[in-house]
Order: structure tokens, then C-alpha cells, then sequence
């Protein structure tokens, strides 16, 4: 897959940090977020997902937060790897109205040695 | 498990010519969705399936553009006649239950219109 965005906002870390990628998201009523990360000539794939009954959700060294007062989700990666740089994307939805999901247009990560 | 198969993986045409891309979802899943990506406008839906029937086609971009699903286990994306500015990498996602649910993306097609 191509990488997506000549101005695609990018995130350097050191290896073995702690990541934020933050995503701002358009539609008050979306109840469903999830993001993807998207590796290199490969398609989006599922990281962790957050329904908006919940503040907080934790997976394998990452956790995502909601904030629907502001219409924000961040991703927190812990102890970031070489194998975690890749483009990440959140995508919304509202399950109630059958909506399909909007992807958020992606931030890319860098892991430095 | 076999996930979400996709062919060509790359494709080079010229102007004009009919370009037809395919996709296999995963086995058992109901609905199939067909996304575009491009450095400008990022990952957009062209058109979703639900139990073979197209459901939302509201991101076709003009008629120049097809997709069919003729049964649970393949569909297709046609472009006839591309267009330059129809290159792009176009993923096929599939998912059990609605829209609404985790989807998973194939590998991709990248698409070259010269």
C-alpha cells in the first residue's frame, strides 16, 4: 500500500518510549472508533477499538483513550519497537445509523534506534 | 487462516483501458467493502456489500466505476476506461455482521493509469 499524505503528520520516538498519536474525529454521534496501523505495501490492520460507553481500553502495550467532550482519541504505545513505525489511522463510526466508517487521514511513526 | 485475498497486486495500464480488480473475502464473513487510497484524499470507501447486495455506493466516484459481488466468495471492482488520475492502491475489507463491525483489509492493488 502507498503511504498516504505528502503533509501526513509524523511522530519520531526513540526506541523503548512511550508514543501518543492523537486523532481529532468529526462526527459527534460516532459511537465506535478503532485504530489501524498500516505497515508498508500492506493494508490497514486492526489494533484495538473503543465503543463510546468507555473513557479507557487497554490492549497489549497499547491503550486508547476517548475524549468525547473534545472529539478526541489518542493511541499510547508503550516501550516502542522498530517493528510499531508504520502509519496509524483512526477510523469513527455511529453503529446505530448504519454508518459506514471515516478514516481519519493518518499519522505516521517513526521509531529511531 | 486465509485473509482477505486480493489480485493483481500491482497493475499498470494506459488510458482507457478496462481495469478490473478482485477480491476473495474471508470465508464467512457477509460484508465486503471496496476503499481507495491515494496521497490526497487518504482512505476513502467506494462502495460496501452486505450479503452480496450493494448497501452504499455513495463513494463511487462516476459511472466510469463498477463493483459486483455475484456471490459470498468474490467481488470485483471494474474501471472502464481509467483514467490517470484513477491510480491509487484500492483495498478490499471484509467483516462479519454490518458495517458497524472490525473490518480486514487485504493486501491491496496498486493501480498505474499512464
Amino acid at each position: 500500500g502507498e503511504s498516504v499524505g505528502l503533509h501526513l503528520p509524523t511522530l519520531s520516538v526513540q526506541e523503548g518510549d512511550n508514543s501518543i498519536i492523537n486523532c481529532a474525529y468529526s462526527n459527534s454521534a460516532s459511537d465506535y472508533f478503532i485504530w489501524y496501523k498500516q505497515e508498508s505495501g500492506k493494508g490497514p490492520q486492526f489494533i484495538i477499538d473503543i465503543r463510546s460507553n468507555m473513557d479507557k481500553r487497554q490492549g497489549q502495550r497499547v491503550t486508547v483513550l476517548l475524549n468525547k467532550t473534545v472529539k478526541h482519541l489518542s493511541l499510547q504505545i508503550a516501550a516502542t519497537q522498530p517493528g510499531d513505525s508504520a502509519v496509524y489511522f483512526c477510523a469513527e463510526n455511529n453503529y446505530n445509523y448504519g454508518q459506514n466508517f471515516v478514516f481519519g487521514p493518518g499519522t505516521r511513526l517513526s521509531v529511531l534506534p | 487462516d486465509a485473509g482477505v485475498i486480493q489480485s493483481p497486486r500491482h497493475e499498470v495500464t494506459e488510458m482507457g483501458q478496462e481495469v478490473t480488480l478482485r477480491c476473495k473475502p474471508i470465508s464467512g464473513h457477509n460484508s465486503l467493502f471496496w476503499y481507495r487510497q491515494t496521497m490526497m484524499r487518504g482512505l476513502e470507501l467506494l462502495i460496501y456489500f452486505n450479503n452480496n447486495v450493494p448497501i452504499d455506493d455513495s463513494g463511487m466516484p462516476e459511472d466510469r466505476f463498477s463493483a459486483k459481488m455475484p456471490n459470498a466468495s468474490f467481488s470485483t471492482l471494474k474501471i472502464q476506461p481509467s483514467e490517470p488520475r484513477d491510480s491509487a492502491v484500492y483495498f478490499c475489507a471484509s467483516s462479519l455482521g454490518g458495517a458497524g463491525n472490525e473490518q480486514f483489509f487485504g493486501p491491496g492493488t496498486r493501480l498505474t493509469v499512464l
